[in-house]
């Protein structure tokens, strides 16, 4: 079936550091796949988004490319900030309405 | 930037009570979604809504949740008799057009469920 995987959290990171969030996706088909991030109290924001194989979303100095060969959507960062603070959440688009979540990665940063 | 609003932010009950949760979607979103999530955990599935019917749900949507649009703006969720499990953040949340690949599903900002 359908399903997207993402790394256990909590990552705790020290500001600047490199940042990789691992998402892998299950389909028989092709999704379009999404980071949306949750920052505290609030609600879910797309962050960016990759629709077919190769596609790389890039927003606030985060990138992800979607890698069919290895399905895997992993999120980096250069350089994080105390800012990006926050709940990560992969997410798999299946036949145009169907979305699946991953368990969320929360990270944190420390100055 | 268009917007998915939701009432209540806040809403405490008292179990077995009936609650209506509110969301307005975006107006020319054709696919909305209730998901749930309680507090630290993961973001979970409860239905999905299109053409005024529910075109998918979870098995947490039981026979105690329910969903309407009663007047084309609103989408309603309503829970009959509240369980002290069903305290949560409820989100709405809305796509678009049917025909593309890259439908974004768009948040409410939620609406925060305490049932004592």
């Amino acid at each position: 079936g359908n399903s997207v995987t993402q790394m256990e959290g909590p990552v705790t990171l020290s500001e600047e550091a490199f940042l990789t969030i691992n998402c892998t996706y299950t389909a028989t088909g092709y999704p379009s796949l999404f980071w949306y991030v949750q920052y505290p109290g609030e609600g879910l924001q797309l962050l960016l988004k990759a629709t077919k194989a190769d596609d790389k979303g890039s927003n606030k100095g985060f990138e992800a490319t979607y890698r069919k060969e290895t399905t895997s959507f992993h999120l980096e960062k250069g350089s994080v900030q105390v800012s990006d603070s926050a709940v990560y959440f992969c997410a798999g688009l299946y036949n145009f309405n169907k979305f699946y979540f991953g368990s969320g990665t929360k990270l944190n940063v420390k100055p | 930037e268009p917007e998915v609003t939701q009432t209540p932010s806040h809403q405490v009950t008292q179990m077995g009570q009936e609650v209506i949760l509110r969301c307005v979607p975006i107006s020319n979103h054709l696919y909305f979604y209730w998901y749930r999530q309680i507090l630290g955990q993961k973001v979970e599935f409860l239905v999905s809504f299109y053409n005024n019917e529910i075109s998918e749900k979870s098995e947490i949507f039981d026979d105690q949740f329910s969903v309407e649009r009663p007047d084309g703006s609103n989408f309603t969720l309503k829970i009959r008799s509240t369980k002290l499990e069903d305290s949560a953040m409820y989100f709405c949340a809305t796509t678009g057009s049917t025909f593309s690949g890259a439908n974004v599903l768009t948040f409410g900002a939620g609406s925060r469920l305490t049932v004592l």
